[in-house]
């Protein structure tokens, strides 16, 4: 089984609609993050969580929120999906080491019209 | 000038030949560097990690590391097709408060 997975894999919804991507770990790791990816601007960090109480705004977390339900899930959501929201989105994790080094999922591409 | 910076390619190597691939960045303070591999459509692999200045080698991947200029490389040595893919490069920046930051990645088409 996958160490991250991230559940819908892909996703059509209409402007104005709320959607949900969620993020599970087995893991063990602490530190949670969600990053979107557009063609050409690499990954940008949306939140970030380092653990079950702590919840952090990334570079980009305008028309986004999240929700840490336990150590192994992370979720975010967009109350009001837009078109410019239209990307892939990954999950990663990191254990709190030296090192940092962060594991993705396998992406939900989400798809705005 | 962005945090993290990677010609975006493409790349164009024979193959058996040794891709070079570089990244620099802007905070001098920063102490992890990463390097990962995408293939379209898919999430990024990590391929290598470095923390200290000099080279260091993992199979067919060498990356090396000046704190002094501030730039990073990857040599993918024996390039085979299968290493067609983009490749991110990834920096802990301590302006950031240690979040990692990506580049916009090299895409790297190796040709038969």
């Amino acid at each position: 089984d996958a160490d991250v997975t991230q559940t819908p894999r892909n996703r059509i919804t209409k402007t104005g609609k709320r959607i949900m991507l969620e993020c599970s770990q087995t893991k063990g790791h602490d530190r949670m993050y969600w990053y979107r990816q557009d063609p050409g601007l690499g990954l940008r960090l949306i939140y970030y969580s380092f653990d079950v109480k702590d919840i952090n705004k990334g570079e980009i977390s305008d028309g986004y929120s999240v929700s840490r339900q336990a150590q192994a899930k992370f979720s975010l959501s967009l109350e009001s999906a837009i078109p410019n929201q239209t990307a892939l989105y990954f999950c990663a994790t990191s254990d709190w080491d030296y090192t940092d080094t962060q594991y993705f999922g396998p992406g939900t591409r989400l798809t705005v019209l | 000038q962005k945090e993290v910076e990677q010609n975006s390619g493409p790349l164009s190597v024979p193959e058996g030949a040794i891709a070079s691939l570089n990244c620099t960045y802007s905070d001098r303070g920063s102490q992890s560097f990463f390097w990962y591999r995408q293939y379209s459509g898919k999430s990024p692999e990590l391929i290598m990690s470095i923390y200290s200045n000099g080279d260091k080698e993992d199979g067919r991947f060498t990356a090396q590391l000046n704190k002094a200029s501030q730039y990073v490389s990857l040599l993918i040595r024996d390039s085979q097709p299968s290493d067609s893919a983009t490749y991110l490069c990834a920096v802990k920046l301590e302006a950031a408060g240690n979040k990692l930051t990506f580049g916009g990645g090299t895409r790297v088409l190796v040709k038969p």
